[in-house]
């Protein structure tokens, strides 16, 4: 059976400091990948998806990237944290168009 | 790209009655509606789904409903129990490949 796995499951950072989440999936090939952001009140937010190695969409502008440097493998950055980037991050991953979300990352900019 | 509305933002009501939450999409091209439900510190999770050559579906105390031609789409949810208290999050997507995108959510509280 198909498993995300995402971590760290809470984070906190100072403001200026780099950030690397990473997700993997097992049990499947090829599957359309994403980032999302949870903050309070705002609901899931998209931020980037991925239909395949080196395919990155990104849907808002900001100071984050993320990258599919294999099939299986999602990974979030950001050179530079602010205090806004503070949230809830899911990794999802869908194989058709069900998605299934990893278990989050809790990060608090300080 | 598609852009989805949600509303109420929170719905308060008692045990036993029924909630419904609406959801209106912008891309006539999305087909494919599904309900996450979240619950407090964890994962969104798949509670139902209904596809664009259906007009209604049910699945117990769940139904979901779809006016295409209006595009909005509901999920009720009868008999209310306070298990039912959590957030529940409409998404619509166009099926093959492209990304899901999700309402901001509605906060339900079931008190007994």
């Amino acid at each position: 059976s198909q498993t995300i796995h995402q971590w760290p499951a809470t984070l906190v950072q100072p403001v200026g400091s780099p950030l690397s989440l990473e997700c993997t999936v097992e049990g499947t090939s090829n599957p359309n990948l994403y980032w999302y952001r949870q903050a309070a009140g705002r609901g899931l937010q998209l931020l980037f998806y991925s239909v395949g190695i080196g395919q990155i969409s990104s849907e808002v502008p900001q100071n984050l990237s993320a990258s599919r440097p294999q099939d299986r493998q999602f990974i979030l950055s950001s050179k530079k944290l602010l205090l806004s980037d503070s949230g809830f991050y899911l990794c999802a991953w869908a194989g058709g168009t069900e998605a299934f979300f990893g278990q989050g990352t809790r990060l608090t900019v300080v | 790209g598609e852009n989805v509305e949600q509303h109420p933002s929170t719905l308060s009501v008692q045990e036993g009655d029924s909630a419904v939450i609406k959801c209106t999409y912008s891309d006539s091209a999305s087909n494919y509606f599904p309900w996450y439900k979240q619950e407090l510190g964890k994962r969104p999770q798949l509670i139902i789904d209904i596809r664009s050559n259906v007009g209604e579906k049910k699945d117990q105390r769940i139904a979901v409903t779809l006016n295409k031609t209006a595009k909005h789409f509901s999920l009720h949810i009868t008999e209310t129990q306070p298990e039912d208290s959590a957030v529940y999050f409409c998404a619509a997507t166009v099926q093959a490949g492209t990304a899901l995108i999700f309402g901001k959510g509605t906060t339900l509280s079931v008190s007994s």
